[in-house]
């Protein structure tokens, strides 16, 4: 069974501040996404890696397949930010995603 | 490109009628998704399909749940009957895995709610 496993839960920052989210699987990946989910309810691909880092703006994400465990880091945060970030495993079957709880994370001004 | 797209985008029934959700993907995606989220839950996977084949339906809680594929364009997930723990946010889903890519686009959502 695929498990991936998100920390923290629950994530307040001051505007500015740097942040950085955690992910964690059980099993091989062909690939990791982080999606984002904003208040309104719309979900929203931010990356894809296999490998490596990836970088768009002020957000930066890095795996370490060796170790099972991807963050999505936030430079400079801002209110806009604020959303719940959600990590998804796209394991060895072709597709299909398992994904994290999710990370709310409030960014005030 | 619209994106894709999901009708209704809220809907209200009562226990036991019957529930259509309808999904439209992007055109050239051959794969198809549908999920559901709920605050116990999180986000899990319904079923998803390939080509307009369903390929895992693992996901579909009971036979109370079904989806079909008819054609490349279109997809559509029903509910019958319907029960109040099936309230809950629908999405789909699609992507094309061609060339290794395979981000998924997600559609606005359906907030089912069951009286």
């Amino acid at each position: 069974k695929n498990e991936v496993e998100q920390s923290p839960q629950n994530l307040t920052a001051q505007e500015g501040e740097f942040i950085t989210i955690n992910c964690s699987y059980s099993v091989g990946i062909s690939a990791l996404h982080w999606l984002q989910q904003h208040p309104g309810g719309g979900i929203v691909s931010l990356f894809m890696l296999s490998s490596g880092k990836k970088k768009h703006g002020r957000l930066i994400a890095t795996i370490n397949i060796q170790e099972k465990h991807s963050s999505l880091h936030i430079t400079a945060s801002h209110p806009r930010d604020s959303a719940v970030y959600i990590c998804a495993d796209r394991g060895s079957t072709l597709g299909r995603l398992y994904f994290g709880r999710g990370t709310q994370l409030t960014v005030w001004p | 490109d619209a994106g894709v797209i999901q009708s209704p985008r809220h809907e209200v029934t009562e226990m036991g009628q019957e529930v259509t959700l309808r999904c439209k993907p992007i055109s050239g995606h051959d794969y198809l998704f549908w999920y559901r989220q709920t605050m116990m839950r999180g986000l899990e996977l319904l079923i998803y399909f390939n080509n307009n084949v369903p390929i895992d339906d693992s996901g579909m809680p009971e036979d109370r749940f079904s989806a079909k594929m008819p054609n490349a364009s279109f997809s559509t997930l029903k509910i019958q009957p319907s029960e109040p723990r099936d309230s809950a946010v629908y999405f789909c889903a699609s992507s094309s895995l061609a060339g290794g890519v395979g981000e998924q686009f997600f559609g606005p959502g359906t907030r089912l709610t069951v009286l």
